[in-house]
Formats: C-alpha cells, structure tokens, sequence
C-alpha cells in the first residue's frame, strides 16, 4: 500500500508563478523526501526533511511538514518552464533490515512558459 | 558523483523468458531498493536489499526474484515474464544510517513484454 499521496495529480500553471503540491500519509515517519523526475528518467532527491523540523528551504524550494495532520507541502516559487516534472513525496517504513522507502502516486507539474 | 546503473535503458522480452534486471552502484551503499512505475501508480516498492545476500519484500513481490551476491550489484529476476510485468523499472541505492535517508535513482528501464 502507498504510505504517501500527492495531491494535486495534476497541476498547471504559468511561468512566474508559485507551484504547490501536497502529500499526505498514514503512518508515523522519520523522515519525508520530496524527489522529482523528468519525463521518462529516473528520480532525483529535491529535499528531506525530518520528523522534528517543520519548515526548510532549498534555493527556490520550501517545504513544510505537520506531522500532526500527516501532511506535508512543497512550494516552488517563480516557477520555470524547465520545472516541468512529476514530483513525488517519500516516507520511511521500518523493517527488519532497515527503513524502506516507499512513494506516493505524484504529482505532475506543467510550467507554460 | 554517485552513480546507480541500470544495464538497459528498454527491453523486450517474450512471455515466458526469465529476464534479468542489473543495477550497479558505485558509492559502497547498503541498502538497493527496485521498484515499477507504472501510470497513476506512482512507485511500487518490488524488493528490498539491505546487506549482501540479505532481502526483504517490498509491496509487490509475485512473479519476482532478487539476487545480491556483491554489494554493488542487485539484480532483479522475472523467473517467468508475462504482459503484466509491462512497465518501467526503477533501480535505487542509499547509506543505511538507521533511518531513511537520501535514495539515488539509475535512469530506469523501460521493458516490454509480449
């Protein structure tokens, strides 16, 4: 089962504006990630941000987290055409061996320019 | 720069063939996750490595297998592949450091069964 689910599925915007996606999860978590992929590529880490903080920034990124709500947000400001993504948000299950990290459904992100 | 290698970028394969699925990292990483991703799915978590020789179950675990004789290397195994294993399969690695931390994708590998 999805730990995490992103919501919008799909959002589309104008260059210049400010993009927000949102996720959702079940269970206690360590850490949440948000990771972005390129149309047909693989994944790349964008943030983490663990369970004790409840903001942090990255450049034009900022992320938030309510583990109270079990939810979180990331907010791209100023949004560029090459921002054009799906963006996928990451929590940690424990196992036997370790933490797995399991992904939501994501969101797809469309900057026109 | 870390880099996570899957051995083919698309695949076609027919029902019935045992394919195997290689992923090479060269970080000295403990843990290799594989997952597919398919429409609407986002990613499903296939097998789990955390050791050589050690795996654990993701979410979707029929009709695969997993082998992890060296640490750089885990490999995937469609023992019988049918039209259903159509999809896009994802190979990731990270630092085992007692929680979650940052994964490292390969670029992934497109296979198609008919």
């Amino acid at each position: 089962s999805q730990q995490g689910e992103e919501d919008p599925q799909a959002l589309s915007i104008q260059e210049g504006e400010n993009a927000t996606m949102n996720c959702s999860y079940k269970t206690s978590i360590n850490n949440l990630q948000w990771y972005r992929q390129n149309s047909g590529r693989g994944l790349v880490h964008l943030i983490l941000i663990r369970s004790n903080e409840r903001e942090k920034h990255s450049g034009r990124l900022r992320v938030t987290l309510d583990t109270s709500k079990k939810s979180s947000s990331l907010l791209i400001t100023a949004s560029r055409a090459a921002d054009t993504a799906s963006y996928f948000c990451a929590t940690d299950r424990r196992n036997t061996g370790g933490f797995k990290t399991i992904f939501g459904a994501g969101t797809r992100l469309f900057v026109k320019a | 720069d870390v880099k996570v290698t899957q051995s083919s970028r698309y695949l076609v394969k027919r029902t019935g063939e045992k394919v195997f699925l290689e992923c090479v990292q060269d970080m000295d990483h403990e843990n290799m996750f594989w997952y597919r991703q398919d429409p609407g799915l986002g990613l499903r978590l296939i097998y789990f490595s955390y050791d050589v020789k050690m795996k654990e179950k993701g979410d979707i675990p029929e009709g695969y297998s997993v082998s992890r004789e060296k640490k750089e290397r885990f490999s995937l195994i469609l023992e019988s592949a049918s039209t259903n294993q159509t999809s896009m399969y994802l190979c990731a690695s990270s630092f085992q450091t007692g929680v979650s931390t940052e994964a490292f994708f390969g670029q992934g590998t497109r296979l198609t069964v008919v």
